[in-house]
């Protein structure tokens, strides 16, 4: 079975620096999908980056970058330039291909709170 | 606008009670999910559907059913079976199956027992 974890479950940045948050992942699937989505309070999700396991280069989406080592099932967030607004919770997710195409499976997240 | 309409926002229930949630889009997505979430947790995958018509069991299915009949619709009722229903449950499309299709969330459901 696929497992996500992320072992921060609360991060403090300072306004306008860098945050690193991790996540490691665990398949036997050669074929699979990482993601990162933010909740702000209000509880809605929203996509924020994608990295395909066969993707040799590290996904960017503006502030945000996906630090993707293979060899050591890690899928690490970088948010550059932080702002009040990033406060929010982060998770990490996994996409599953063959017989459960489609299924994805989440972690717990982090709490993410940008000081000013 | 596309997007995933998710009601009612805050529902309550008695014990007992069965409660339907409903989660309509209009991305002409073929695929639906359901998840629910605890406070200060992840989510976990009730059901999920990739076609009209069909659906899979996710990780905690007991106690909820679904059912897919048009592909705008994908509404999940919480029967009496779910010994804990109170949660926030968030529905969820994605164009298909893919391993690159990211998923597009409503705004979710509270639901209290009371």
């Amino acid at each position: 079975a696929q497992k996500i974890t992320q072992t921060q479950p609360g991060m403090f940045v300072q306004e306008k620096e860098a945050v690193t948050l991790d996540c490691t992942y665990d398949t036997s699937d050669q074929s699979y999908g990482l993601f990162w989505y933010k909740q702000p309070s209000s509880g809605e999700m929203i996509f924020l980056i994608y990295q395909g396991s066969y993707d040799e280069q590290n996904a960017t989406e503006g502030r945000y970058s996906l630090n993707f080592q293979k060899a050591r099932k890690s899928a690490n967030l970088v948010i550059s330039a932080s702002q009040l607004g990033d406060s929010a919770m982060y998770f990490c997710a996994m996409r599953e291909g063959g017989t459960n195409a489609g299924k994805s499976t989440f972690g717990d997240g982090t709490t993410l709170t940008v000081k000013p | 606008d596309g997007g995933i309409t998710q009601s009612p926002k805050y529902l309550f229930r008695k014990e007992g009670q069965n409660v339907t949630l409903s989660c309509e889009q209009n991305l002409n997505h073929d695929a639906m999910y359901w998840y629910r979430q605890d406070p200060g947790q992840g989510l976990r995958l009730i059901y999920y559907s990739q076609i009209v018509n069909d659906f899979q069991k996710g990780d905690i299915a007991e106690g909820y059913s679904v059912s897919r009949e048009k592909k705008e619709s994908f509404p999940l009722t919480v029967t009496s079976a779910q010994k804990n229903p109170t949660a926030f449950y968030l529905c969820a499309s994605s164009i298909g199956t893919g391993l690159g299709g990211e998923l597009f969330f409503g705004e979710g459901s509270r639901l209290t027992v009371l």
